[in-house]
């Protein structure tokens, strides 16, 4: 069965260091992935998808995932991280005849000063 | 180009009350989803709507809720009767296509909190 693991609930980083979100995924098939932000009482936000081509794939705001199929992975990072960035992340998988979205549990990022 | 548009915002009912919860998708988009996120969750898929057409609707718990699209643009979601546990956001997206290939997007609204007390 597909599913996302984010192994990460809860990530606490300082402003201006680097950020790495984890995901892994498990699909039969060629997945379509995708990271989506969700600020506090606000809907998801999509940061970037990975379709096919190159597996370094850049997003909004300063963000890049790289996909590695041999890990089955999606991990989502930035360089500098900002206080605005604090916010929930999901990771999400989905693609082919099903047509539905697969979402991980979430990683919550908190950002200190 | 206004986004998907979702109300109420936030509802509180009683317990075996009955809601319902309403979606404009983005113009021309014809596929249609309602998902629902419990506190602490990802996303769930509740339906999906291929224009006017259900073409998932695995998920949904059919002895209490059900959905409309009629006319393949808005959607209507409803509980009855709401129980505690239906306490979560529900959250509406649509995406230009249907996902053969997978190579599209869903686009979500702000969602719709729903407590039940």
């Amino acid at each position: 069965a597909q599913s996302v693991t984010q192994p990460d609930i809860h990530i606490t980083v300082s402003e201006g260091a680097s950020l790495e979100l984890r995901c892994n995924y498990s699909y039969g098939a060629t997945p379509y992935l995708f990271w989506y932000v969700q600020s506090p009482g606000q809907g998801l936000q999509l940061l970037l998808k990975y379709f096919s081509g190159d597996t370094l794939v850049q997003g909004i705001k300063g963000f890049e995932a790289e996909f590695k199929r041999s890990q089955s992975s999606f991990n989502l990072r930035k360089p500098s991280v900002h206080w605005s960035d604090a916010a929930e992340y999901f990771c999400a998988v989905g693609g082919g005849s099903q047509g539905n979205l697969i979402f991980g549990k979430g990683t919550k990022l908190s950002v200190k000063p | 180009e206004a986004g998907v548009v979702q109300s109420p915002r936030y509802k509180i009912i009683e317990k075996k009350q009955p809601v319902a919860f309403w979606c404009n998708p983005i113009s021309g988009h014809n596929t249609l989803y309602w998902y629902r996120q419990n506190l602490g969750q990802g996303p769930e898929l509740l339906i999906r709507y291929e224009n006017e057409e259900a073409v998932d609707d695995s998920q949904l718990p059919k002895d209490r809720f059900s959905a409309e699209r009629l006319k393949g643009v808005d959607s209507t979601l409803k509980i009855q009767p709401a129980e505690l546990g239906d306490s979560a956001v529900y959250l509406c997206a649509s995406s230009l296509d249907r996902w053969i290939g997978g190579a599209t997007e869903a686009f979500f609204g702000q969602g719709t909190r729903l407590t039940v007390v």
